[in-house]
């Protein structure tokens, strides 16, 4: 049973263009949902994150999109450069009582074209 | 510079062989996991320890064993090595009450 669901799985966009991942999830007990960023042969890295009781989270080019009721949030990145090809995962955390678990998506495979 | 060490970065071994991997962190995290990233990039937890304490267990079979010495070190040991253990695993850490996790760099493992 996969508690989050990612598409797509890759993603093709000219430099300059928005890239749009998007996320679901289905356990209500998730409350904290970051985004990793993965270079190939590199660890995932943080790269934003929204709380549920926020609807929109911008960091420069990054802007994650949270809507609660539908339990769907979606990573945009605006003027896409092709530095920004990697895999994005998104994520959704949740309390176990003495640790977090996280529970990743899929992932999404990132080209941006010069 | 602070960060999640692991050692070693790549591992070959044969089939039936017991091998270990080490991780460190120096961020001051009470909280360290262990995942595993298969051929496909699909990152699942494999365990977390909170103070040297086993805190979650995936369903993970018994030929892998955690062990945590103190706080800022979460070793894995796997024994009697399949091919199917071929992946990449990623220690990582976190504070208990954070829903952000630091990744170490992978060990890749490659059983051959």
């Amino acid at each position: 049973q996969q508690q989050v669901k990612q598409s797509p799985q890759s993603l093709i966009v000219q430099k300059g263009g928005i890239s749009i991942i998007n996320c679901a999830y289905e356990n209500t007990a998730f409350d904290y949902f970051p985004w990793y960023q993965q270079f190939p042969g590199k660890g995932p890295a943080l790269l934003i994150a929204i709380r549920p009781d926020v609807s929109e989270k911008k960091e420069g080019r990054f802007t994650i999109s949270f809507n609660k009721s539908a339990k769907q949030f979606s990573l945009h990145i605006m003027d896409s450069q092709p530095g920004d090809s990697a895999t994005y995962f998104c994520a959704a955390s949740k309390s176990t009582g003495s640790a977090r678990q996280l529970t990743f998506g899929s992932g999404t495979q990132l080209t941006v074209l010069p | 510079d602070t960060a999640v060490s692991q050692t070693p970065k790549y591992l070959v071994t044969q089939m039936g062989n017991d091998k270990s991997i080490k991780c460190e962190q120096n961020l001051g995290h009470d909280t360290m996991y262990w995942y595993k990233q298969d051929s496909k990039k699909f990152l699942k937890i494999m365990f977390s320890y909170n103070n040297k304490e086993l805190i979650i267990n995936e369903t993970v079979p018994n030929r892998f064993s955690p062990k945590s010495p103190d706080k800022a070190h979460l070793n894995l040991h796997i024994n009697s090595l399949e091919l199917g253990d071929s992946a990449v695993y990623f220690c990582a850490s976190s504070h208990v009450s954070q829903g952000v996790q630091y990744f170490g760099p992978g060990t890749r493992l490659t059983v051959l």
